[in-house]
């Protein structure tokens, strides 16, 4: 089973800052927390991935409580392709990225 | 930017046939992987492959499934006898990290349609 949990769906309006969270109450210390996003029938792309340290590059940004129960992706100014399933992972014991049902972001005109 | 790369796009097969699916991974990339998604549900990890051999593999990867490296480039996954139950979506994935790097690059997908 997964290990995080995520919101079914949001919305959110373009150009605003769409905030996804993720809880991941029972990773380890040295468990990573990794975002991919799933845009329709396509294949998942990778986003973003973090254990301590809040993180940014080109797509977002991660932001990991302190005491890594849990994290929030952060696009900045969110467009209409960046509707899709996005889903916060931690890999499971067998080193095997285990996939939950992500939350559904519509981004809205 | 390089990707992976896989094809066909779509297979229509009859049940009981084998089946063959291949994909292209990043050059420079040595962990290669296979996920499906079955219409609708959640994304399942198949198997992973390292220095031409399976470093991990899930409860659905049974003796049906198997993969190779056939050549520098291609990484196939081939179904023996394929049931209704493997129409799916089939991801190939490549890293260039270590095994335990879970930064991985997905083709665009095989749609398998068994009848």
């Amino acid at each position: 089973d997964a290990k995080t949990t995520q919101p079914p769906s949001m919305d959110c309006a373009e150009g605003r800052a769409a905030n996804l969270p993720c809880n991941h109450s029972t990773i380890s210390g040295n468990e990573y927390v990794y975002w991919y996003r799933q845009i329709h029938s396509q294949g998942p792309q990778y986003i973003i991935h973090g254990l301590k340290n809040n993180e940014t590059n080109e797509m977002a940004s991660l932001i990991i409580t302190e005491d890594r129960k849990s994290s929030t992706l952060i696009l900045p100014h969110a467009t209409l392709r960046d509707t899709a399933v996005y889903y916060c992972i931690a890999p499971d014991s067998n080193y095997q990225l285990i996939w939950g049902a992500g939350t559904k972001l519509i981004i809205k005109p | 930017e390089p990707e992976v790369t896989q094809t066909p796009s779509h297979q229509v097969t009859q049940m009981g046939q084998e089946v063959i699916l291949r994909c292209v991974p990043i050059s420079n990339h040595l962990y290669f992987y296979w996920y499906r998604q079955i219409l609708g549900q959640k994304v399942e990890f198949l198997v992973s492959f390292y220095n031409n051999e399976i470093s991990e593999k899930s409860e659905i990867f049974d003796d049906q499934f198997s993969v190779e490296r056939p050549d520098g480039s291609n990484f196939t996954l081939k179904i023996r006898s394929t049931k209704l139950e493997d129409s799916a979506m089939y991801f190939c994935a490549s890293s260039e990290g270590d095994l335990y790097s879970y930064e991985q690059y997905f083709g665009p997908g095989t749609r398998l349609t068994v009848t």
